[in-house]
């Protein structure tokens, strides 16, 4: 039972390239989320997703893009990097809404040149 | 709207220390849930503890402990006789339970408070 996992933990990117962070989780969670971690600024919402299928923006969801075409996975896309988006990117997961916690992923951390 | 507030933005005491970290939350809701997690230098995010509102039982774990008052909207969290080991960004976050239109947006985090445990 791996939990939630990240691909890739680190990458560069060139402002004006794309790339796409990948999740999954296999505890059968309904909810997903991508949060992104900049310091002095704790955990800001980009976009999350209440089933397969859907996806909502978040707090600030500006030049990302996701989807969630399979239960276990939920995927965060940036379609041309900015410096701006440098930072540490985390995925979670929760059962569904009320209760439980948030299951984390370890991160991923991106730069952006 | 719900809101998480951690006024304290770093701390730093000595080993063996008793330190306590201040959250307070609002909500216009009478059922929610609250929750601390860690943030060990390592990176990774570490859940501590799920309290919900209708239990305003004090909990203790080891040399961890948790006072929720509503009355002050606030769950604050104790650690006794810290160690160097504890050091870490400890966030609170507020769950409300019931729909609302942006109900999957109703896990709040606090800003984090940085924890320096110096030997």
């Amino acid at each position: 039972n791996a939990g939630v996992t990240q691909t890739p933990k680190f990458r560069v990117l060139k402002t004006g390239q794309s790339m796409t962070l990948l999740c999954a989780q296999d505890m059968n969670h309904e909810y997903m989320y991508w949060y992104r971690q900049d310091p002095g600024m704790g955990l800001r919402l980009i976009h999350y997703s209440v089933g397969e299928g859907t996806t909502a923006k978040g707090e600030v969801p500006d030049g990302y893009n996701v989807s969630r075409l399979k239960k276990q996975n939920f995927l965060l896309g940036l379609e041309s990097a900015a410096p701006s988006q440098t930072s540490v990117y985390f995925c979670a997961s929760r059962l569904n809404s009320g209760v439980g916690e948030q299951f984390f992923g370890p991160g991923t951390r991106l730069t952006v040149l | 709207a719900q809101k998480v507030t951690q006024a304290q933005t770093e701390i730093s005491v000595v080993e063996k220390e008793d330190v306590t970290l201040d959250c307070v939350y609002e909500t216009r809701d009478t059922t929610y849930y609250l929750f601390w997690y860690k943030q060990p230098p390592s990176g990774e995010l570490v859940f501590l503890i799920r309290r919900n509102s209708f239990d305003e039982q004090n909990e203790i774990s080891g040399r961890y402990s948790w006072n929720f008052q509503k009355s002050t909207s606030s769950f604050n969290f104790t650690i006794t006789a810290s160690q160097v080991v504890d050091s870490a960004v400890y966030f609170c976050a507020l769950s409300e339970v019931h729909m609302r239109d942006n109900y999957g947006q109703n896990f709040v985090f606090g800003p984090g408070t940085r924890l320096s445990v110096l030997p």
